[in-house]
This record gives C-alpha cells, structure tokens and sequence, in this order.
C-alpha cells in the first residue's frame, strides 16, 4: 500500500523559504520509472503542478515557477523534499505530494495535504 | 489561468448522465495522455481515469474518460448525491521543458 505524507512549517514569513517534506511508504524512489511530484491548491482554487523527481534524479518544474523551486530525493529516507523560495501571501495554499507510477505518467497516489499560510 | 479549460459547474439529478469537457492544445491533450481527478470537500484529490480511458480499481465503471484530438471529456453515469465534487483533468505539456498542466477544475452539483 502506498502512502505518503507532507510535513513543514504551517506559517511563514514574506521573503523566507518553504521547505516541506514527503515521507512515503509502500514503494521505492529507486525503482526505474517511479516518481513524486509536488502540487498545491491555494484556499477555493484549481490546482497548481509545481515539480516532480524521478527515480534516476531527473527533476522537472513548473515553468512559471522554475527559479523559486528545488526539489531533491534522499532515497535510503524515503523523502522528497521541495523548497521555495522568497515566499509571498499568493503562495499561501494546501501543498500535496504524490507518487508517480511511470515516466511520464500522472500522479496516482496523493498525500493528504499540508496547509501552509505566508504572513508576517 | 489554467492552460487546461474545463466549465466552471456543471449539474445533474441523481441517475443522470453529465459529461465535463477537458480543452487542451497539440503540447498538451493532443500528444498526451489525459487523466481526471476527483475531489471532494476537504479531501485529497483522487485519481479517477488514467491514460485518457483507463479507470483505476475500485473506481466505479459509472466513470468513463475519452479524448479526441486536443479535448478530453469526463462522463458520469447514473449520477449519486456522492458524486458532488470538484473534477479537474491533467496533461503532461511538451511545449517547454515537459511539465504538467491542470484544468481549473468543474464543481459539479448534484441536484
């Protein structure tokens, strides 16, 4: 059974970085094809993809958010975990993380979200 | 703006069949699969139809999913009081470096 879960702070201040965390089970980020991404809903908004790692290291961004976002894998914790920088209130948003099955394939399996709230 | 457009709402009585449109472009929809996502109030979203047609187990065969050139529609059938959620559907987009684009997503009401 897959599963995964977000982490971080639920608060941050304008200018600072985000970190959050993805812990996951039931599946290896080794594993060829096999990938997690991150996504985030702000409060009564669509969806927003923001990046995504796969098993062989390749990382894949949102375009509109390439030069604030970094993600990175540390396979033996199993956890992904994704930074952004220079936070504003817009980034406000329930921020997901979910396992990619294949390369190139949707995410299947979603984490229950984190909340995270920019404010000063 | 969400590159992927889908109605805003759309409504049906229970037993109903609705259908909620997906409309892409040639770097999206039109040489990718499609995918559909349920979610509902307060909860994660879910993986509802894969590669356009496929449907997940456990996910009711009252859910179907095609798409034809740069559109993809989402049909549900003999439509349930549960099935009131938001839907969105997702493409990779090869226009810049591969990515993946949302729809805005479609409240639907049951009635």
């Amino acid at each position: 059974q897959i599963t995964l879960k977000e982490s971080g702070p639920t608060l941050v201040k304008p200018t600072q970085t985000l970190t959050l965390t993805c812990t996951f089970s039931g599946f290896s980020l080794s594993t060829s094809g096999v990938g997690v991404g991150w996504i985030r809903q702000p409060p009564g908004k669509a969806l927003e993809w923001l990046a995504l790692i796969y098993w062989n290291d390749d990382k894949r961004y949102s375009p509109s958010l390439k030069s604030r976002l970094t993600i990175t894998k540390d396979t033996s914790k199993n956890q992904v975990v994704l930074t952004m920088t220079n936070m504003d209130p817009v980034d406000t948003a329930t921020y997901y993380c979910a396992h990619s099955p294949d390369y190139g394939s949707g995410s299947d399996v979603w984490g229950k979200g984190t909340t995270v709230t920019v404010s000063s | 703006q969400s590159v992927l457009t889908q109605p805003p709402s759309a409504s049906g009585t229970p037993g109903q069949r609705v259908t909620i449109s997906c409309s892409g472009s040639s770097s999206n929809i039109g040489s990718n699969y499609v995918y559909w996502y349920q979610q509902l109030p307060g909860t994660a979203p879910k993986l509802l139809i894969y590669r356009n047609n496929q449907r997940p187990s456990g996910v009711p065969d009252r859910f179907s999913g095609s798409k034809s050139g740069t559109s993809a529609s989402l049909a549900i059938s003999g439509l349930r009081s549960e099935d009131e959620a938001d839907y969105y559907c997702a493409a990779w987009d090869d226009s810049l470096s591969a990515y993946v684009v949302f729809g805005g997503g479609t409240k639907l009401t049951v009635l």
